[in-house]
């Protein structure tokens, strides 16, 4: 049971460079997420989807964009990466907006 | 390892020992609220849950109270063991999605 799969692990980018971060689960959940942890902050919301071909806005979402045309998959986009968006990111997914998130392991990015 | 949460606070036990882990939450309207554990490395894991018209809950070795009065949530860990060792989040479910707060790191000492 793989659960949720994000990829790549470590990713190293370059000041105006593009990138996808991959995220997919097994679970049939509707809800999926996508948070950046920083030093000292917690987990903050980019953006979230409550099923197939909706998505919106959390608290952070300038710089990112995502999709979801399925179920399983909701891949996160860098536009134009900045050093800011230095930052650890994690997928996650549940059953609906309430209840038990089940997280990624998490993919690293640095932009130089 | 995980560079997450250099600046955070940080609860030292020995081992055996119980710890208690502290939170305070802001939306008095919240109805739900989560502990998760991050070890180093790995992304969060679901601990405990409660929902707000109780005041405790217990599972394996943790307890969760929960002080709407005072919009405080806590995690208490039995018999502390070395697996123990992590940061700890809470979370309070918003209109979208759970808020977290910044974190405790946990350190057990043998």
């Amino acid at each position: 049971n793989a659960g949720v799969t994000q990829t790549p692990k470590f990713q190293v980018l370059k000041t105006g460079q593009s990138m996808t971060l991959q995220c997919a689960q097994d679970m049939n959940h509707e809800y999926m997420s996508w948070y950046r942890q920083d030093p000292g902050m917690g987990l903050r919301l980019i953006h979230y989807s409550v099923g197939a071909g909706i998505t919106d806005q959390g608290e952070v979402p300038n710089g990112y964009n995502v999709s979801r045309s399925t179920t399983e998959d909701f891949p996160l986009r860098l536009l134009s990466a900045a050093p800011s968006q230095t930052s650890v990111y994690f997928c996650a997914s549940s059953i609906g907006v309430s209840g038990e998130l089940f997280f990624g392991e998490g993919s690293r990015l640095t932009v130089l | 390892g995980e560079s997450v949460g250099l600046h955070l606070p940080t609860l030292s036990v020995q081992e055996g020992d119980n710890s208690i882990i502290n939170c305070a939450y802001s939306n008095s309207a919240s109805d739900y609220f989560i502990w998760y554990k991050q070890e180093s490395g790995k992304g969060p894991q679901f601990i405990i849950d409660i929902r707000s018209n109780m005041d405790k809950r217990q599972g394996q070795r943790v307890t969760v109270l929960l002080n709407k009065t005072v919009k405080h949530l806590s995690l208490q860990i039995a018999a502390t063991q070395p697996g123990d060792s992590a940061v700890y989040f809470c979370a309070e479910e918003g209109r979208r999605a759970l808020t977290f707060g910044s974190g405790t790191r946990l350190q057990v000492q043998p």
